[in-house]
């Protein structure tokens, strides 16, 4: 595998329901993101950890409770989702010693709250 | 604060005509400046970045973009569209003080090529 990689790409769930998105690197980098993207709103930052502590929430509910237990992989654990959580959520990562700190982006899951 | 806009929900093209998508930036200090393209239920693949060296940079697929501080600006254009170009295009841009923590992204460009 190269590059970032997601699982499920695909996801229904109930709004009872409890999955977990997952996310792998295989960059070497020392942070990754959680990103949500709705139909027409702009990519919204949900998280982001740098050697794996969290440095960045941007006021996301409670439902969503990411984890990240090494530098290569994080997750996004998901409980009682609403119908308006249903996106495309998009992982990245970077390496924040580099210059500009590109960030590379998975494929995604794309989720459907039912 | 930064902040990225792109003029243009939606561009329509024609195959072989110039293409081009238009970003404006606002930032306080020099930054750093990306296009991202995003096909069909995958993620967003970088096609450039300027990072303060030539003001013309050449990315993947064709696609160049300048930047051009007097008018706060990084448009990215290919000289002939061709229909796999079809696809949502976004601008984003960092402070090289806060890296990607704090990368804006715009709200993306639809680019439509019509045969």
């Amino acid at each position: 595998e190269t590059g970032v990689t997601q699982t499920p790409r695909h996801l229904v769930m109930g709004m009872t329901n409890k999955k977990s998105l997952k996310c792998e690197q295989h960059l070497g980098h020392n942070a990754m993101y959680w990103y949500k993207q709705s139909a027409k709103k702009p990519l919204e930052l949900m998280f982001v950890y740098s050697l794996e502590e969290r440095v960045e929430n941007n006021s996301v509910p409670s439902r969503f409770s990411p984890e990240c237990p090494n530098s290569s992989h994080l997750f996004l654990h998901l409980h009682t989702l609403q119908p308006e959580d249903s996106a495309l959520y998009l992982c990245a990562s970077s390496q924040t010693t580099s210059r500009e700190e590109t960030q590379y982006f998975g494929p995604g899951t794309r989720l459907l709250v039912l | 604060a930064q902040s990225v806009t792109q003029l243009g929900s939606h561009v329509s093209v024609s195959e072989g005509a110039l293409v081009l998508l238009r970003c404006n930036y606002s930032s306080s200090v020099p930054p750093y400046l990306f296009w991202y393209v995003q096909y069909p239920n995958q993620g967003l693949q970088l096609l450039l970045k300027y990072t303060s060296a030539a003001t013309l940079v050449k990315g993947i697929n064709g696609f160049e973009a300048e930047f051009k501080k007097s008018e706060t600006s990084f448009h990215l254009t290919k000289p002939s569209a061709h229909m796999s170009d079809a696809a949502e295009y976004f601008c984003a841009v960092s402070h090289p003080n806060t890296g990607g923590f704090k990368t804006i992204f715009g709200a993306g460009t639809r680019l439509f090529v019509k045969a």
